[in-house]
């Protein structure tokens, strides 16, 4: 199973909302990305995990707050977003890094998200 | 500040020839690289990696050359297909950054049957 799934796939939010983005693999990795994507541009890298503790925070504004709660499921919680927030937010999931390890990264399909 | 360039939006080629996009990097640090294709509305997904002590990995029509020299990679599809069609995009990785994965911005490829 190389599946990592997201719900919702779709959301529309007012800006005085509070949503979650939820994700999961059950691939045995032990790391996990947010990554967000606007329109014709590449991911950007929000935060990761590695061994559910939070090791890589991009300098994400505060209205975004990620949650590892086991080594298979990875929430983001959003609450007061702006509309420039509005964007496809992946998640995605790999082997954690040891050593030389090559790997690659397994991407869900990705929350589209609208804030009004 | 773009670690990671992919300097032609747009790529068409008519089915049956050969695809080549390209990748350029700043980083020599970088020593590992992958390529991604994405169609719309799906998340991106792994095609093919190469590791910075070799210059060539090849996995059925697809092929990365490695460049380190240069810092540029290319991926090359043979011969392209019409469900090829996607946006390609390659990310680089360094041992010193873990976790973190540097993408480029993308090249939307388009196979003419």
């Amino acid at each position: 199973d190389t599946e990592v799934t997201q719900t919702p796939k779709h959301l529309v939010m007012g800006m005085t909302n509070k949503k979650s983005l939820k994700c999961e693999q059950h691939m045995g990795h032990r790391a996990m990305y947010w990554y967000k994507q606007k329109a014709k541009k590449p991911p950007e890298l929000m935060f990761v995990y590695s061994y559910e503790k939070l090791s890589i925070n991009e300098s994400v504004p505060s209205r975004f707050s990620p949650e590892c709660p086991n080594s298979s499921l990875l929430n983001l919680h959003l609450h007061a977003l702006q509309p420039e927030d509005s964007a496809l937010y992946l998640c995605a999931s790999s082997q954690a890094p040891t050593g030389t390890g090559l790997y690659e990264q397994y991407f869900g399909p990705g929350t589209r998200l609208t804030v009004t | 500040d773009q670690q990671v360039k992919q300097n032609s939006p747009s790529l068409s080629v008519q089915e049956g020839r050969i695809s080549i996009l390209n990748c350029d990097y700043t980083n020599s640090m970088f020593d590992y690289f992958l390529w991604y294709k994405k169609y719309p509305a799906e998340g991106p997904t792994f095609l093919i990696s190469i590791s910075s002590i070799k210059d060539k990995n090849e996995d059925g029509r697809f092929t990365v050359f490695l460049n380190k020299s240069a810092k540029h990679l290319s991926l090359h599809i043979v011969p392209s297909q019409p469900g090829d069609s996607a946006v390609y995009f390659c990310a680089a990785r360094s041992l010193l950054t873990g976790n973190q994965f540097y993408f480029g911005t993308g090249t939307s490829l388009t196979v003419i049957p």
